[in-house]
């Protein structure tokens, strides 16, 4: 069936350092949305990319979807431990359920 | 708001014994999801309920499992009998309107199957 490929699983960074987590459909999606899960927590919405080449900014967070509608990433600038936690893309094909990636675990060393 | 509620928040049984999971969506969100979430696989969805009509259950590991929507207000999943390897965190999450709404998650209920 339809799903995303994220990546990495893991990464770990030293306070200040950026971090980047990378999704891919091998289908067209319909658009992408992308949540964040701290330890012990559920999925919380961040934002959602419908666009092909769509850009967003959250402060600083950067989101982006690719040309294709195939890819997109989430780009976090200077991370702060508060920034820990599990990073999840999730995809949708049209239809009304959203799959969601293996996600990318951020710890952030201070 | 109150949030999408679940209960119980914790569910310890031993294997063969029945498991019943309860889900309170958000007040008017017309789309309700079950998801279950373990180290090996991630967050990988069960069904999903469009106007409490079941859409697509694919996810549904086998017959074990089963999840109802008697109401706009209400969901159950249902395991009979459970087993160690479905000891999981589930999920239920609800949005409002179609493909491209954001899901609000409930705070899961974790269940241990001994």
């Amino acid at each position: 069936g339809q799903q995303v490929m994220q990546i990495p699983q893991y990464q770990h960074v030293q306070e200040g350092e950026d971090f980047t987590t990378y999704c891919n459909s091998s289908t067209t999606l319909s658009n992408i949305q992308w949540y964040k899960q701290r330890p012990g927590g559920h999925p919380v919405f961040l934002i959602q990319l419908v666009k092909s080449g769509e850009v967003k900014k959250q402060k600083r967070l950067t989101f982006q979807f690719g040309e294709a509608k195939k890819n997109s990433s989430l780009h976090i600038t200077a991370t702060q431990t508060t920034d820990v936690g599990t990073y999840f893309c999730a995809g949708n094909w049209n239809n009304n359920d959203m799959r969601f990636g293996a996600g990318t675990r951020l710890t952030v060393k201070p | 708001d109150a949030g999408v509620i679940q209960s119980p928040r914790h569910e310890v049984t031993e294997m063969g014994q029945e498991v019943t999971l309860r889900c309170k969506p958000i007040s008017g969100h017309n789309s309700l999801f079950w998801y279950r979430q373990t180290m090996m696989r991630g967050l990988e969805l069960l069904i999903y309920f469009n106007n409490n009509v079941p859409i697509d259950d694919s996810g549904m590991p086998e017959d074990r499992f089963s999840a109802k929507m008697p109401n706009a207000s209400f969901s159950t999943l249902k395991i009979q009998p459970s087993e160690p390897r479905d000891s999981a965190v589930y999920f239920c999450a609800s949005s409002f309107g179609q493909s491209n709404s954001p899901l609000h998650f409930g705070n899961g209920t974790r269940l241990t199957v001994t």
